[in-house]
């Protein structure tokens, strides 16, 4: 495709649960980032993605968050043992190189009941 | 904190008014980038300044950065209701943590 894509697109888990998010970037882009944005709120930073490794860890909230990207294309961010103060939007983002125009997918919003 | 604040917050405009919004780095900035979000889209990359005092115009849209690389601008000129969103100043990834200011929404009263 050539934009960034997410899965799934919504999410409704119980808390306590772990789940899952996946993010396509745009093919050849070596850098990818993380965010998570609150209803109304601004973008909170997560995880930057270089290649394969993640110089940049310093926005996980919590040992509850992680963050994996294989074969410098698809990621996956992974939070564990949910909470309903996890409910949010949570959007991917690739750029040809870090600092670059940033491309954002659709995001995954995440329902914690 | 290495913060990244933008003012005001909230603006509402009837259409046709001029709009601007100012965002300012507590540390200085290698170069800075400004993103729009539509209710309910993703943000979407306007535009990157690099050099200290530069001016970009886009159509209706100036943007501005500072002699010091500290604070920026956008304003908009005789805003449409298309306008409306919510505008991000970015301090871009790379060497340096991504930092998204807090944003200026927009709202277009026709």
């Amino acid at each position: 495709g050539a934009g960034v894509s997410q899965s799934p697109s919504n999410k409704v888990t119980e808390k306590g649960k772990d789940v899952e998010l996946r993010c396509d970037p745009i093919s050849g882009h070596t850098a990818l980032y993380w965010y998570r944005q609150s209803l109304g709120q601004g973008l909170e930073f997560l995880i930057y993605f270089q290649g394969n490794s993640a110089p940049d860890k310093s926005g996980l909230p919590s040992d509850r968050f992680s963050a994996e990207r294989t074969g410098g294309s698809v990621s996956t961010l992974t939070i564990q043992r949910t909470q309903q103060e996890d409910s949010a939007v949570y959007l991917c983002a690739s750029s040809s190189a870090g600092g670059h125009e940033q491309f954002f997918g659709p995001g995954t919003r995440l329902t914690v009941l | 904190g290495q913060q990244v604040m933008q003012i005001p917050q909230y603006q509402h405009v009837q259409e046709g008014e001029d709009f601007t919004t100012y965002c300012n780095s507590s540390t200085t900035l290698s170069n800075i980038q400004w993103y729009k979000q539509r209710p309910g889209g993703h943000p979407v990359f306007l535009i990157q300044l690099v050099k200290s005092g530069e001016v970009k115009k886009q159509k209706r849209l100036t943007f501005q950065f500072g002699e010091a690389k500290k604070n920026s601008s956008l304003h908009i000129t005789a805003t449409q209701t298309t306008d409306v969103g919510t505008y991000f100043c970015v301090r871009p990834g790379g060497y340096q943590k991504v930092t998204f200011g807090t944003g200026t929404k927009l709202q277009v009263i026709p």
